[in-house]
């Protein structure tokens, strides 16, 4: 079935720093990928979005790109801001025989400091 | 406009007992899913609707574990006989229509604690 794997957090920071986190996956067809982001306090919600291969998803200062080849979607910024501190889901939706859902990987902590 | 909004926000309850989670998706979504979130993990699929009916139930974990949407809009998880193993955060979504393109609005969950 579908999978996602994220690299194991957390991840400590300095702010200005460049991030990255890598996100890859196993489907069977050809699935949307999702980062989704999770503040402290706060619900779950999405950060950027990629339908097909190549597109790049970006939002914020993050981007992403849907790389079939390696079945990978890396989530990367530029320069993270404290503000940043959160859990970074990747996630992978493949609509096959009517199911419709979501598979996330198990988290990326992310901490910012100073 | 108004996101997704859950009620409770939490939930405690003894071994043994019956629940429901309510849900209140987007007005106009026609899609809405369920997922449940332990500690440390991502979320998991539990029941996707697609107007009134359930389209696919596959992550539902036993028969325990049953949801409604009767009239296309709100949505209650039903637990019968809870388990201290059904202990987690149940997570509520909604997309403008089943397509898997679309993103999920998450509301912000209800944590249900079994003693």
């Amino acid at each position: 079935g579908d999978s996602v794997t994220q690299m194991e957090g957390p991840v400590t920071l300095s702010e200005e720093a460049f991030l990255t986190i890598n996100c890859t996956y196993t489907a069977t067809g050809y699935p949307s990928l999702f980062w989704y982001v999770q503040y402290p306090g706060e619900g779950l919600q999405l950060l950027l979005k990629a339908t097909k291969a190549d597109d790049k998803g970006s939002n914020k200062g993050f981007e992403a790109t849907y790389r079939k080849e390696t079945t990978s979607f890396h989530l990367e910024k530029g320069s993270v801001q404290v503000s940043d501190s959160a859990v970074y889901f990747c996630a992978l939706n493949e609509f096959t025989g009517g199911g419709n859902k979501l598979t996330f990987g198990t988290g990326t902590q992310l901490k910012v400091e100073l | 406009g108004a996101g997704v909004s859950q009620t409770p926000s939490n939930k405690v309850t003894e071994k043994g007992k019956y629940v429901e989670l309510r849900c209140d998706p987007i007005s106009g979504h026609t899609a809405l899913y369920w997922y449940r979130q332990s500690l440390g993990q991502g979320p998991e699929f539990l029941i996707y609707f697609q107007g009134t009916g359930a389209a696919d139930d596959s992550g539902l974990p036993n028969d325990r574990f049953f949801a409604v949407r009767p009239e296309g809009s709100v949505s209650t998880l039903k637990i019968q006989r809870t388990e201290r193993g059904d202990s987690a955060v149940y997570l509520c979504a909604s997309s403008p229509s089943g397509d898997s393109t679309d993103t999920q609005y998450f509301g912000p969950g209800t944590r249900l604690t079994v003693l």
